[in-house]
């Protein structure tokens, strides 16, 4: 069975840092590119990045680029978000999902960032 | 990197068909096959119901179909059940400037 379980998200203050973590299992991490897409409470989903499978190519959203790092340990197989100089507009839950044919087949539960002073 | 437009609200009576619009630009939902569209019940993680424009994923009703024309795609739910009450958001990658994908904004679907 396939599964996604990001970890890491908490209250953090406006300009701070926050690493968020996907635990993969059920199939084989290194196949896939993998997405972090977020949601503003009450808002509609938004996606927020994308990494290949080998981890050699990245791509953000504007909002995000150049704050934002997206990474994996196919080792571990673990994908993570490293997210520098945090506005109260990046409060979110944050997804990770696995991608299949340019859309999202598996998703994880999500987890919430707040940031706030 | 615009947001897809869909319809704020859809609803509908058990038994009945309900269609969800998602218009974007000749960058994205209008280029290739490249339109999802995803249930989302709050608080739980949102599921992939159709992917190139029109395909279902294993396991997913045929009560759910999904087509496009131009720049604008569809969602068809028929025979409405209870449990389809949920958020339905449309998704296209798209190739205005670096590589990304677009979410619509979500259409909340009633069940009457």
């Amino acid at each position: 069975e396939v599964q996604l379980v990001e970890s890491g998200g908490g209250l953090v203050q406006p300009g701070g840092s926050l690493r968020l973590s996907c635990a993969a299992s059920g199939f084989t991490f290194s196949s896939y590119w993998m997405h972090w897409v977020r949601q503003v409470p009450g808002k509609g989903l938004m996606w927020v990045s994308r990494i290949n499978s080998d981890g050699s190519s990245t791509y953000y959203a504007d909002s995000v680029k150049g704050r934002f790092t997206i990474s994996r340990d196919n080792a571990k197989n673990t994908l993570s978000l490293q997210m520098n100089s945090l506005r109260a507009e990046d409060t979110a839950v944050y997804y990770c999902a696995r991608d299949w044919n340019d859309g999202f087949d598996y998703w994880g539960q999500g987890t919430l960032v707040t940031v706030s002073s | 990197q615009s947001a897809l437009t869909q319809p704020a609200s859809v609803s509908g009576s058990p038994g009945q068909s309900i269609t969800i619009s998602c218009t974007g630009t000749s960058s994205d939902v209008g280029s290739y096959n490249l339109v999802s569209w995803y249930q989302h019940h709050p608080g739980k993680a949102p599921k992939l119901i159709i992917y190139e424009d029109n395909k279902r994923p294993s396991g997913v009703s045929d009560r759910f179909s999904g087509s496009k024309s131009g720049n604008t795609a569809s969602l068809t739910i028929s025979g409405l059940q209870a449990e389809d009450e949920a958020d339905y958001y449309c998704c296209s990658y798209s190739f205005a400037g670096s590589s990304s994908w677009v979410f619509g904004g979500g259409t909340k679907l009633t069940v009457l």
